[in-house]
């Protein structure tokens, strides 16, 4: 089905950093979500939004759901060698669909 | 968190022959699941909606013959890779709903599909 923009496509950072990645849409959500998923495992749910505007923390994690309904951004802060993995934003849709980003590859060197 | 359980983690099978995975939720019941394929550095790509009692509606270009989908009660869907090939491998990966329309998905651990 039909992806979101997420970006950046990867990222090599040095543990401590912070980080940041978003996701844009030409449409309109009503949740976004964002999961991590380690290598050869399934995606494991970090946040979930479910209001414009909405900024929830869970940790050192951080995401907002855009007021424009279209986008949605996640912050990681103070990173360590554990946050490697793939991020992926994901969006739920009034026909109860739901899009998936193409993933955020994060490396983190200790 | 909800669990979702995968089964099995890895298989290994002659072309030609069928494989059956499964996909439970431990700890609620889930009306609706959902069968991901994920080729290596891609993103999930959505196969079909399992509904429970009811036929699954699968994604545009899937063959709903290939890939044989069960959701016959509230904790488990089971997806069946009929005469696999090769071109089958790949890593599927099943997810289920909490809640009604809600858009929070608990998804499994993925089997990874090698047919030789």
């Amino acid at each position: 089905g039909q992806q979101l923009n997420q970006s950046p496509q990867s990222m090599f950072i040095q543990e401590g950093e912070d980080v940041s990645m978003n996701c844009t849409s030409s449409s309109i959500f009503n949740t976004w979500l964002w999961y991590k998923q380690d290598p050869g495992e399934g995606p494991v749910l970090l946040i979930a939004l479910y209001k414009a505007g909405e900024l929830t923390s869970n940790g050192r994690l951080t995401a907002q759901f855009g007021i424009t309904r279209k986008d949605s951004f996640l912050n990681i802060s103070a990173s360590i060698p554990s946050d490697v993995g793939i991020y992926f934003c994901a969006g739920h849709d009034n026909n109860n669909d739901m899009r998936f980003g193409a993933g955020t590859r994060l490396t983190v060197k200790p | 968190g909800a669990v979702v359980s995968q089964h099995p983690s890895r298989v290994i099978c002659k072309s030609g022959t069928s494989v059956k995975i499964e996909c439970r939720s431990l700890d609620f019941q889930a009306t609706t699941m959902f069968w991901y394929r994920q080729f290596p550095k891609q993103s999930l790509m959505l196969m079909a909606t399992s509904n429970e009692g009811s036929k699954a509606t699968y994604e545009q270009g899937v063959e709903k013959d290939k890939f044989l989908i069960n959701h016959a009660s509230l904790t488990l869907s089971t997806l069946t890779v009929t005469s696999a090939h090769p071109e089958d491998s790949s890593f599927y990966i099943c997810s289920a709903e909490q809640g009604a329309h809600t858009g929070e998905l608990f998804f499994g651990e993925g089997s990874r599909l090698t047919v030789l």
